[in-house]
């Protein structure tokens, strides 16, 4: 177990509707990244956050957008949900922007 | 951009050994890491090389040569939970952060 929590671990959306997936990062953990993992694929990188700034984006549009908290907390925003968002949204937590990941369990989305 | 290629799928047996190679491009590498992933669940850090040569650790080494830009996992005495999906990821200097790019994993069966 890593000690990153998310949250909700599963959710059903119909298109056009927001989200919000939330992540709690491990103690003494500055760093948290985002990743989108499609069924069979491997994670693809979102964002990053270092003391509550973006730190880094992949190749994901606008409507993805997220946030770091005091308290190095984390939350992931999808606007206008399609079809294709529908995959496994993972949080990773670092003790810093060289330092390797440490991953939550994910949160299952659905798009219908 | 970056590009990693591993194999799909792959059987061993138990108690034997398996190498699950990764090739890479990357224009500003800065490590690699291989991670285990059961289905379902979160990413489990394997292994991390930054310098040529073998990291061993347990029944599990990983191995790098920057100039072929080549990885290898090895699995010794392979158990049953040994089954898994093992991602390759690569680190880069360049989009900032800690961003890890993964290949698409490879998916090891263990049979009896």
């Amino acid at each position: 177990e890593t000690g990153v929590t998310q949250s909700p671990t599963h959710l059903i959306k119909t298109r056009g509707q927001q989200v919000t997936l939330r992540c709690s990062s491990q103690s003494g953990h500055n760093t948290v990244s985002w990743y989108q993992q499609a069924l069979g694929q491997g994670p693809q990188f979102i964002f990053q956050y270092y003391r509550e700034e973006e730190n880094g984006r992949g190749n994901f549009p606008p409507r993805f957008s997220g946030l770091q908290f005091p308290n190095y907390s984390s939350e992931l925003n999808v606007n206008a949900l399609e079809l294709d968002d529908s995959a496994l949204y993972l949080c990773a937590s670092s003790t810093g922007r060289n330092e390797k990941l440490f991953f939550g369990s994910g949160t299952q989305l659905s798009v219908l | 951009g970056q590009n990693i290629d591993q194999p799909t799928e792959m059987t061993a047996t138990e108690g034997a050994i398996v190498q699950i190679n990764c090739t890479y491009q990357t224009s500003g590498f800065n490590g690699l890491f291989w991670y285990q992933q059961h289905a379902g669940e979160a990413p489990t850090f394997l292994s991390y090389n930054v310098l040529d040569g073998l990291e061993e650790k347990g029944r599990f080494s990983s191995f790098l040569s920057r100039s072929k830009g080549y990885s290898y996992l090895l699995l010794k005495e392979l158990q049953m939970k040994d089954s898994a999906s093992y991602l390759c990821a690569v680190r880069d200097r360049t989009g900032g952060g800690n961003k890890l790019t993964f290949g698409t994993g490879t998916q090891l069966k263990v049979e009896l």
